[in-house]
């Protein structure tokens, strides 16, 4: 069964400070890696996305990387702002399939 | 700003009742997602549309149904209404990247309290 899961569930920083989530996954075969941003109560936004020839991708303070070998991605935040505090949720596609497997997310939130 | 339209931004309605939630997607974009999101469970996938065309089903309940029109909007039909299905859903459109695989849009969502 394909699974996404992610760590932690959930995470407070101070402002300025970095942090790191991770997802983890078993589907098969791979085909893509996402990680979104939630703001409470808003639709996700794409902030990556990478393919099995890919280990890391920028966009901006934002920093995904992926071991396809281990099936493991992690999503980088560099000096964190109030506004990064958000839910961030990874999601994976499996080749052939058009049904993403998304993971429950981390709940960040960024303290002054 | 995604592009992507969703309306009614909130729906209160009672057990047993019936809603109708509608989605338009960005321009040009032809393949249309819904997704439910309730409080204590990630993002589900429900269904796909492509051009009309039914393409892919999730976990979504025989109560509930969807169509892509013609000018490729979307509706998502839910009945005979439970506590259960108070939740957010979100409509999302893709477009394919050069690069293959698609990237999906996210609507706000309509948020469903069922009473």
């Amino acid at each position: 069964k394909n699974q996404v899961e992610q760590s932690p569930q959930s995470l407070i920083i101070l402002e300025g400070k970095n942090c790191t989530l991770q997802c983890n996954y078993t589907v098969s075969p791979f085909s893509n890696l996402r990680w979104y941003k939630q703001d409470t109560g808003r639709g996700p936004v794409s902030l990556t996305i990478m393919t099995f020839s890919e280990n890391t991708k920028s966009n901006g303070r934002y920093t995904a990387t992926l071991d396809a070998d281990t099936k493991q991605s992690s999503l980088h935040i560099t000096a964190s702002q109030l506004s990064d505090s958000a839910s961030y949720i990874c999601v994976v596609r499996a080749g052939g399939s058009y049904i993403p497997t998304f993971g429950r997310g981390t709940s960040l939130i960024v303290h002054p | 700003d995604s592009g992507v339209t969703q309306t009614p931004k909130h729906l209160i309605t009672a057990t047993g009742q019936r809603v109708t939630l509608r989605c338009s997607p960005r321009s040009g974009d032809l393949s249309v997602y819904w997704y439910q999101q309730s409080l204590d469970q990630g993002l589900q996938f429900l269904i796909q549309y492509y051009n009309g065309e039914e393409r892919a089903k999730g976990n979504i309940l025989e109560r509930f149904s969807a169509q892509q029109f013609p000018d490729l909007h979307s509706e998502l039909n839910l009945s005979s209404l439970e506590l259960g299905d108070s939740a957010l859903y979100f409509c999302a459109s893709s477009v394919t990247l050069v690069a293959g695989g698609s990237e999906q849009f996210f609507g706000p969502g309509t948020r469903l309290t069922v009473l």
